[in-house]
């Protein structure tokens, strides 16, 4: 079965740092491009940034740029998402999900097939 | 920076057609995508490039997608359908319409 799993849910204060984990099964991680979701509370989804596996190649929302970084370790089938100082408004649920068919080359993306696998979510908290 | 525009809300009656829309300049021209959020739950992609099912999504869910509008017609509509639904695109990046809660009568 293919899957993405995610870690479980953070409790942070502001300031601190965080590292989220998003664990493929059952496909190569390497072959499909990994992206990066917010929901804040009660609102709607929001695009952060796409990583590919194979060769480490990242492309960041521009509201998201310099505010977190996507990395992907593909020894252990596993992508990242991280903060170096976590803010309150940093709380939301994050969603890691399988690109089916993304086609990048070094200008343009063209997107054939949506994101057909989601991990069930990590709830990020950030409270003093 | 591309915008798509969906309705905050639409209702339908229990076996009635419901339809959500998605606007776009120019989408007709782009691959969209459609996903079903229930409460709690991860979304689940419904329709991929403007009309086709994934495996396991039921043939009363369909798409379609000309000028500037994209559209998701759920047919035959179940309780089980209520739901938040968004389309995306690529443009330059990832963009999400700001979804659509569909309520069944």
């Amino acid at each position: 079965e293919v899957q993405l799993v995610q870690s479980g849910a953070e409790v942070k204060k502001p300031g601190e740092s965080l590292k989220i984990s998003c664990k493929g099964s059952g496909y190569s991680l390497t072959s499909y491009w990994i992206g990066w979701v917010r929901q804040m509370p009660g609102k709607g989804l929001e695009w952060m940034g796409i990583i590919y596996p194979g060769d480490s190649d990242t492309k960041y929302s521009p509201s998201f740029q310099g505010q977190v970084t996507i990395s992907v370790d593909k020894s252990i089938n596993t992508a990242y998402l991280q903060w170096s100082s976590l803010r309150a408004s940093d709380t939301a649920m994050y969603y890691c999900a399988r690109h089916a068919a993304l086609y990048c080359s070094a200008t343009n993306c063209f997107d054939r097939g949506g994101m057909d696998v989601w991990g069930q979510g990590t709830t990020v908290t950030v409270s003093s | 920076s591309y915008e798509l525009t969906q309705p905050l809300s639409v209702s339908v009656a229990l076996g009635q057609t419901a339809r959500i829309t998605c606007g776009g300049n120019n989408i007709g021209g782009k691959s969209v995508h459609w996903y079903q959020q229930k409460p709690g739950q991860a979304p689940v992609l419904v329709i991929y490039r403007d009309s086709n099912r994934p495996s396991g999504i039921p043939q009363r869910f369909s798409g379609s997608n000309s000028g500037n509008t994209a559209t998701l017609t759920i047919s035959r509509a179940q309780a089980g359908d209520e739901a938040d639904y968004y389309c995306q695109v690529w443009d330059s990046s990832t963009v999400f319409g700001g979804g659509t809660k569909l309520t069944v009568l």
